[in-house]
């Protein structure tokens, strides 16, 4: 069974600071990897995907992405926070029996100005 | 450019009453999917319909029945609406199973009392 585990449940950054959102998976086939991000009191808005290829994933609002196969990560970075980056963000995995997606239980994202 | 529409958006049950949560999508998708999202534990998968006329269980279907009425639309019904069921449940469509892209609707928001 697939399982996406994020550390952090709560990640605080000054305005221009790197953000880090750490995501871990665990899949028995080859992942398709995604983050996707979510504003108060909206739906869920896919931000990159990692399918096959160039491990380096480029996404919207100047997020990236790198999938490690060695250490089954897909840690989201964003050189500089702007406070409209303030949101709940969700890693999640596909591909295995009925290539459900499978979502981590979500890191909140606070900009501090 | 309405993409995924749910109704209602808020609803307030009593203990055992019944409700169905209605959703649409316009963009000639195949595939659509209902989730629950609770606080610290991401998004949970309630059932899907990978095409027009299947259906088949999620993680959490325990309570809930669905019907895939067309290739728009897609339902969710309470039968008998209890107190673990307070949750926002989020509607979303992609163009095939298992590609992950997963377009969202904006959320329903269920209490029950």
């Amino acid at each position: 069974a697939q399982s996406v585990t994020q550390l952090g449940s709560h990640v605080s950054v000054s305005e221009g600071a790197l953000v880090l959102l750490r995501c871990n998976y665990s899949s028995s086939v080859p992942p398709y990897l995604f983050w996707y991000v979510q504003y108060p009191n909206q739906g869920l808005q896919l931000l990159l995907k990692y399918t096959t290829g160039a491990t380096l994933v480029k996404g919207i609002n100047g997020f990236e992405a790198e999938f490690k196969k060695s250490e089954t990560s897909f840690h989201l970075t964003k050189p500089s926070a702007h406070m409209s980056d303030a949101a709940e963000y969700f890693c999640a995995v596909s591909g295995g029996e009925g290539n459900k997606l499978v979502f981590g239980a979500g890191t909140i994202l606070r900009v501090k100005s | 450019n309405a993409g995924v529409t749910q109704t209602p958006k808020f609803q307030v049950l009593k203990t055992g009453q019944s409700m169905t949560l209605q959703c649409a999508q316009d963009m000639n998708h195949n595939s659509m999917y209902w989730y629950r999202q609770d606080p610290g534990m991401g998004l949970r998968l309630i059932y899907y319909s990978a095409s027009e006329g299947t259906t088949d269980k999620g993680e959490v279907p325990n309570g809930y029945n669905v019907s895939r009425l067309n290739k728009r639309e897609f339902s969710l019904r309470l039968e008998s609406a209890a107190p673990s069921q307070t949750s926002v449940y989020f509607c979303a469509s992609s163009a095939y199973p298992g590609t992950g892209e997963l377009f969202f609707g904006e959320g329903s928001r269920l209490t029950v009392l």
